[in-house]
């Protein structure tokens, strides 16, 4: 079964730092990677995803994220956080082929300061 | 489409009295999910069907706990009786079953048992 690690559960970062949130997975074949957004008191939203082609995905609101399969990591990047970003981040993987469960990190609480 | 719809927004009830959360997919939707959210425990996921049918149900916490899925345009999930520990947020997601698509989250049912 795949397993999704989000290693930084609290970030804190002021308006205009870059942000990298980080997202590593562990599933021996090919999978489909997504990262989601839940702002306060809101359901989660799809931010961006990636299931082939360029690794560099470009998502909604100026955010994108990498895959790198050598290191089974897709981590979330924006050059310049607004206060509008404060939100929970959730990385996702879907294993490729049939019907599979979606498995879901454990999410990054993201705070920014004004 | 109106999106994946639950309801009720808000539900507050004592201990020891039955709740019932409703879900209706996106339609054409093959698969359907709920999940719980507490600060405490983060996003679990408590069971999801394929075709109305119970694939995994490894996350319900307990006998208390119920899904069912009559057909494919609605699902209901019953706590009886409920605990002053089941106050979450429970969120309803389906999805096209193809793994490239993201799943839809519902807005949510926020329960508190008193």
């Amino acid at each position: 079964a795949q397993s999704v690690s989000q290693h930084n559960h609290h970030v804190i970062l002021s308006e205009a730092a870059s942000l990298e949130l980080g997202c590593n997975y562990s599933y021996g074949g090919t999978v489909n990677l997504f990262w989601y957004v839940q702002y306060p008191g809101q359901h989660l939203q799809l931010l961006l995803k990636y299931f082939s082609g360029d690794p560099l995905v470009k998502g909604i609101k100026g955010f994108e994220a990498e895959f790198i399969k050598s290191k089974f990591s897709f981590n979330l990047r924006k050059p310049s956080v607004q206060w509008s970003d404060t939100a929970e981040y959730f990385c996702a993987v879907i294993p490729s082929g049939g019907y599979q469960k979606v498995t879901f990190g454990t999410g990054t609480k993201l705070q920014v300061i004004p | 489409d109106a999106g994946v719809i639950q309801s009720p927004r808000h539900e507050v009830t004592e201990m020891g009295q039955e709740v019932t959360l409703r879900c209706k997919p996106i339609s054409g939707h093959n698969s359907l999910f709920w999940y719980r959210q507490t600060m405490m425990r983060g996003l679990e996921l408590l069971i999801y069907f394929n075709n109305n049918v119970p694939i995994d149900d490894s996350g319900m916490p307990e006998d208390r706990f119920s899904a069912k899925m009559p057909n494919a345009s609605f699902s209901t999930l019953k706590i009886q009786p409920s605990e002053p520990r089941d106050s979450a947020v429970y969120f309803c997601a389906s999805w096209t079953g193809q793994a490239w698509n993201e799943q839809f989250f519902g807005p949510g049912t926020r329960l508190t048992v008193l």
